[in-house]
C-alpha cells in the first residue's frame, strides 16, 4: 500500500523568506510524486511532479521540490515566499511504471501555508 | 482554469435521498477519477474510469456508483445518503490510463451538504 505523510499541519513564514513544506512517502517500486495547491473553494492545482531524473524539479509559480530516495522525502520549497502563496498544499504519490494501482493518487493530509506580510 | 467541469457546485439534500454529480473531463483526456474530501478523512480516492471502463477502485461505499459515458463525461451517483456523506467531491482527468507520468487535473468540486 502507498502512503504519504505531511508532518506539519501548518507552516508560517514571513514574506520574502524561504519556505519548505515537508513530505515523506511510502510506495512499492519507483514513485511518481506530485505537489498540488488548493485555494479556498477551488479544486487542486498541479504544481510540479517527480518521475525520474534530476532530484530537483522546478514547477509553477517559482516552486521547486527535492526528491531524496534514501529518506523517501519530497519536500516543496520556494526561495522567497509571497503572501499570495498562502494556501493548502498537498503532496501525492502514485506507483510508477509497472504498478497495478493505475492512476490512484494517495494524498497527504495537507499543510496550511501562511505567509505573513 | 483546469478544463475539468463539475456540476452542480453546491448540492443540499436530506438523509436517505439520492444525488448525481456530473463531471466533464478536459478535452482529450480519457481517464476520469473521483475523490472525496472531508475534514476527518482528508482526500480519498474513490474510483477511476478509462474510456468507459472501470480501472481502479478505492474506498468507495456500496451506496455509491459511477459510470463514464461514450462522450467521456462521468457521473457519480450517491444513494441512501447519510450525514457523514457531506463532503467536497472532486473529479479529475488525465490523458492516459493513469499509469503514465502525466498529472491529474482537478475540477472545482461539488460541495454536498446533507441535512
Amino acid at each position: 500500500a502507498q502512503s504519504v505523510a505531511q508532518p506539519e499541519d501548518q507552516v508560517n513564514v514571513a514574506e520574502g523568506n524561504p519556505l519548505t513544506v515537508k513530505c515523506t512517502y511510502s510506495v512499492s517500486g519507483n514513485p511518481y510524486l506530485f505537489w498540488y495547491v488548493q485555494y479556498p473553494n477551488r479544486g487542486l492545482q498541479f504544481l510540479l511532479k517527480y518521475i525520474t531524473g534530476d532530484n530537483l524539479v522546478k514547477g509553477s509559480y517559482g516552486f521547486e521540490a527535492e526528491f531524496n530516495k534514501s529518506q523517501t522525502s519530497f519536500h516543496l520549497k520556494k526561495p522567497s515566499a509571497l503572501v499570495s502563496d498562502s494556501a493548502l498544499y498537498f503532496c501525492a504519490v502514485r506507483e510508477g511504471a509497472g504498478g497495478t494501482s493505475y492512476g490512484k493518487l494517495t494524498f497527504g493530509q495537507g499543510t496550511i501555508l501562511t505567509v505573513h506580510p | 482554469d483546469s478544463g475539468v467541469t463539475q456540476t452542480p457546485k453546491h448540492l443540499i439534500t436530506a438523509t436517505g435521498q439520492r444525488v448525481t454529480l456530473r463531471c466533464s473531463p478536459r478535452s482529450g483526456d480519457l481517464s476520469v477519477y473521483w475523490y472525496q474530501q472531508s475534514l476527518d478523512q482528508g482526500l480519498q480516492f474513490l474510483i477511476q474510469y478509462y474510456n468507459g471502463e472501470e480501472r481502479a477502485k478505492g474506498n468507495i461505499l456500496e451506496r455509491f456508483s459511477a459510470q463514464q459515458f461514450p462522450d467521456l463525461h462521468s457521473e457519480l451517483n450517491l444513494s441512501s445518503l447519510e450525514l457523514g456523506d457531506s463532503a467536497l467531491y472532486f473529479c479529475a482527468s488525465s490523458v492516459g490510463q493513469g499509469a503514465s507520468n502525466q498529472p491529474q487535473h482537478f475540477g472545482d468540486g461539488t460541495r454536498l451538504s446533507i441535512l
